[in-house]
């Protein structure tokens, strides 16, 4: 257990769709940052949140928006779902905005639309 | 280089041998270098950090170097074992807090 966690583990929708994935990050940690990982592609950065502000932005689409709340936790909103957004999520924390002593990743919430 | 390129994309490695792999991230603006170790069906773990040009870290049998200069890192294992089989990724942060994965190397230990 690395101590980020993620809910749900999976997620099946039909296109058209919103859902909301949502992450907890491990303790003591401000930044929260939301990466996309789809068939053959990297890890895609999306966003970063830093003690419930938004400090990064990534190739995040319109249809995505996020949020971080004063228990830190976070939420990835995903509407109009389409086929090609099916893709594991990844939330990651870290203790500095920079993330210069690495991230901690959760276990990602597979997302499949279908 | 705009991106972080990771090579090989595939390596197969007979069991006790020794491999190393290269990570090549922009250099302008930089700020860290990090090693992720990634396991099929689990999610990336930090393996390294790294800032200064010509630091050098070790974890057991792995290790890394890093050039900030030309923009390269080099993680290598040392006597390969089949717990090592993963894909390796390195990510790359600039000082405007951008984050850059590359696409992993997929290392395969061979008994």
């Amino acid at each position: 257990d690395s101590g980020v966690t993620q809910t749900p583990k999976h997620l099946i929708t039909a296109t058209g769709q919103r859902v909301t994935l949502r992450c907890s990050p491990r303790s003591g940690d401000l930044s929260v940052y939301w990466y996309q990982q789809s068939l053959d592609q990297g890890l895609q950065f999306l966003i970063q949140y830093y003690n419930g502000e938004e400090r990064a932005k990534g190739n995040i689409l319109e249809r995505f928006s996020a949020q971080q709340f004063p228990d830190l936790h976070s939420e990835l909103n995903l509407s109009s779902l389409e086929l090609g957004d099916s893709a594991l999520y990844f939330c990651a924390s870290s203790t500095l905005g920079q993330g210069w002593i690495g991230y901690t990743f959760g276990s990602g919430t597979r997302l499949t639309v279908v | 280089i705009l991106n972080v390129e990771q090579s090989p994309q595939s390596l197969h490695v007979q069991e006790g041998d020794s491999t190393n792999f290269t990570c090549s991230f922009p250099s302008s603006n930089f700020y860290a270098l990090h090693w992720y170790r990634w396991e099929t069906a689990k999610s990336p773990e930090a393996l390294f950090v790294m800032t200064l040009n010509g630091d050098e870290k070790k974890k057991g049998r792995i290790s890394a170097t890093l050039n900030t200069k030309e923009g390269y890192s080099y993680l290598y294992i040392k006597g390969s074992q089949p717990e090592d089989s993963a894909t390796y990724l390195c990510a790359s942060t600039n000082r405007d807090d951008k984050i850059i994965f590359g696409k992993g190397t997929r290392l395969h230990i061979l008994p």
